[in-house]
């Protein structure tokens, strides 16, 4: 099994409808990152925790860390077209240098 | 600031050949690293390169090497290309961890490497 779990699998949303998705862990999460993908792009970097218990907001994007570290959240408000894409949470070990595991990623469609 | 830049955007390339995909650093950063992110799944960490040395490894045989140079540029190599390689191979640079904190990865557009 993988290390990191992502649920759904895949989304379809009605534009304006909220959603979310979400990162669970099989170990204690050092560090927990959201990053947002294009069909075939590079990563775009969204948000990182690291406390338990730690929420971050950016436009309309929410993520949460649960007290434990083991399991994130994502949470998009009103969605539009444009936060279509792939989302991918990372996890980073404490004596990692860095080294990312990525979840498999959700893929998310916004109907207009 | 050019950002994390990869080169060349698309390859074709058939079995038993050799790749090599280069990767330039966002200006200031020394770490670069390499993932393979295959159709559908998460991208997979390859290795590390630090002060031109590998520092850390995933799990790759050893047709994958690289090397990063002076001025923490990098390649990644790739040799006896197999069906299976067929992937996006996203590079990323960050600044030297110290350990204790989290330094952010920006990530290159990724090289789309297609064997047949």
């Amino acid at each position: 099994s993988q290390e990191l779990e992502q649920s759904p699998q895949s989304l379809i949303v009605q534009e304006g409808k909220n959603l979310t998705i979400n990162c669970t862990s099989s170990k204690t999460l050092y560090g927990l990152y959201w990053y947002k993908q294009k069909y075939g792009e590079g990563l775009i970097f969204l948000m990182m925790l690291q406390k338990g218990g730690e929420e971050k907001s950016h436009e309309k994007i929410t993520a949460k860390l649960d007290e434990k570290k083991q399991q994130s959240s994502l949470h998009i408000t009103a969605s539009q077209p444009s936060h279509a894409g792939i989302y991918l949470c990372g996890a980073d070990r404490e004596t990692s240098y860095d080294k990312v595991i990525f979840g498999p990623g959700t893929s998310l469609s916004v109907i207009p | 600031d050019a950002g994390v830049t990869q080169s060349p955007t698309h390859l074709i390339k058939t079995r038993g050949q050799q790749v090599t995909l280069r990767c330039s650093p966002k200006s200031g950063h020394d770490t670069v690293s390499w993932y393979q992110q295959a159709l559908g799944q998460g991208p997979q960490f390859i290795f590390q390169y630090y002060e031109e040395e590998e520092r850390q490894r995933g799990n790759f045989p050893d047709r994958f090497s690289g090397h990063q140079f002076p001025n923490y540029s990098s390649e990644l190599n790739v040799n006896a290309l197999l069906l299976g390689d067929s992937a996006l191979y996203l590079c990323a640079s960050s600044l030297p961890s110290g350990g204790s904190s989290y330094n952010e990865q920006f990530f290159g557009p990724g090289t789309r490497l297609t064997v047949l």
